[in-house]
């Protein structure tokens, strides 16, 4: 079981909006960086936001962020097909001194 | 461009020892803090180990602690991974991550990964 809940899977039709929700507690989310990552099947993970809200170059800005308390959000626009994949949050957790994801969220493009 | 290639992985008993090493490229690798990631088969990513730029502050995940150390050599550009006792668990995909800051904190570029697979 992950300290951070994520919702196992989303859907949404192309051009559609989706968001995809991170719970954590006050030791990870609350008072860290909180970050999202895309794994495409087959591919190494690409880091989309950091700080929760902050895009590395190169990122479309169809991808944002938002943090609020000890929960983060990852919002997609004007969602494609290419952007099935799964996506995990993640934090350092300072009561446990260690790096944690969460369980990971798969997104379906209807 | 950022490269970090891992390298070590393999086939190997429980209980034996493996180790995983990464070279890394086109960035100052003693500015960086460094992670290791791994997917297990079906499963999530999980964190499991990592290093500030100068190996003051090492961090481990509690299925990892004890068996498992983390080192790095900043005149080689390598990160290292000693695993020993290994279990069937430890099976997985491991990436070599870096940060984005000397701290850790963002892991931000992956490796594409070394296999690891426990079994008799």
């Amino acid at each position: 079981q992950s300290v951070l809940t994520q919702p196992p899977s989303v859907s949404a039709a192309p051009g559609q909006k989706v968001t995809i929700s991170c719970s954590g507690s006050g030791s990870n989310i609350g008072n860290n960086y909180v970050s999202w990552y895309q794994h495409l099947p087959g591919t190494a993970p690409t880091l989309l936001i950091y700080d929760a809200n902050r895009r590395p170059s190169g990122i479309p800005d169809r991808f944002s962020g938002s943090k609020s308390g000890t929960s983060a959000t990852l919002h997609i626009t004007g969602v494609q097909t290419g952007d099935e994949a799964d996506y995990y949050c993640g934090t350092w957790d300072a009561n446990l001194n260690v790096g944690v994801f969460g369980g990971g969220t798969k997104l379906t493009v209807l | 461009d950022v490269q970090l290639v891992e390298s070590g992985g393999g086939f190997v008993q429980p209980g034996r020892s493996l180790r995983l090493s990464c070279a890394v490229s086109g960035f100052t690798f003693d500015d960086y803090a460094m992670h290791w990631v791994r997917q297990a088969p079906g499963k999530g990513l999980e964190w499991i180990s990592g290093i500030t730029w100068k190996s003051r502050t090492l961090g481990y995940a509690d299925s990892v602690k004890g068996r498992f150390t983390i080192s790095r050599d900043n005149t080689k550009n390598s990160l290292f991974l000693q695993m020993n006792s290994l279990r069937p668990e430890d099976t997985a995909l491991y990436y070599c991550v870096k940060d984005r800051y000397q701290i850790l904190a963002v892991p931000e570029d992956w490796g594409q990964g070394t296999l690891v697979t426990v079994s008799s």
